[in-house]
């Protein structure tokens, strides 16, 4: 079974700060997604970043970007120049290419970004 | 468009009790998942439905709890009897298809069993 491992229950950041949330991963398979997903007060989870397995050059959004080491299995997700808004809870999640059949995200228990004014 | 629908927003019931969750996906959207999201946890999977077959349900505890996706488009997620442990917020997503198609979660609906 696929686990993945936040090992950061709570990381505090100075506003228009660097900040690097870790996570962890375990999997046989070799064709899979990689997500961090960004879950406010209102509990919708919204996607941020996605990494494809096949893909060596690391994923960037904007002010998001990812270090993807596939060997370490590790997959850790930078925000630069924090902003206010970017205060939540973030989810690392794994998801199997499975070809159209079971595919649902394994998720990570979260790590809490409180962003300081 | 509009986003994956969820209802209600909050629901709090006694144990033994039964309860359901209602969700309307994505128009379109092929792929269904029910999560439960206990408090300081991820979200686990429960249910993944592909228009209205079951794909997986491993993690689905049977014996209490009960889902189904008629015509292929709304779900309901059933619990009877609840348990204490229950108390969590059920989310529902859903994705066009299953291959590289991002999920779209909705706003879940917030359990407490007292």
């Amino acid at each position: 079974a696929q686990t993945v491992t936040q090992s950061q229950p709570e990381m505090s950041v100075q506003e228009a700060e660097t900040v690097t949330l870790s996570c962890t991963y375990d999997t046989s398979e070799s064709d899979y997604y990689l997500f961090w997903y960004k879950q406010p007060p209102s509990r919708q989870m919204i996607l941020v970043i996605r990494q494809e397995a096949y893909k060596q050059q690391n994923a960037t959004e904007n002010r998001f970007s990812v270090n993807f080491q596939k060997a370490a299995k590790s997959f850790s997700l930078k925000i630069s120049d924090s902003q206010l808004g970017d205060a939540a809870m973030y989810f690392c999640a794994y998801r199997i290419n499975s070809g159209g059949g079971a595919d649902g995200l394994t998720f990570g228990k979260g790590t809490h970004l409180i962003i300081q004014p | 468009e509009a986003g994956v629908a969820q209802s209600p927003r909050y629901k709090i019931i006694e144990k033994r009790q039964s309860v359901a969750f209602w969700c309307n996906p994505i128009s379109g959207h092929a792929t269904l998942y029910w999560y439960q999201q206990i408090l300081g946890q991820g979200p686990k999977l429960l249910i993944q439905f592909q228009n209205n077959g079951v794909v997986d349900d491993s993690q689905l505890p049977k014996d209490r709890f009960s889902a189904e996706r008629l015509k292929g488009v709304d779900s309901t997620l059933k619990i009877q009897p609840a348990k204490l442990e229950d108390s969590a917020v059920y989310l529902c997503a859903s994705s066009f298809r299953t291959v590289n198609s991002p999920l779209h979660f909705g706003n879940g609906t917030r359990l407490t069993v007292t």
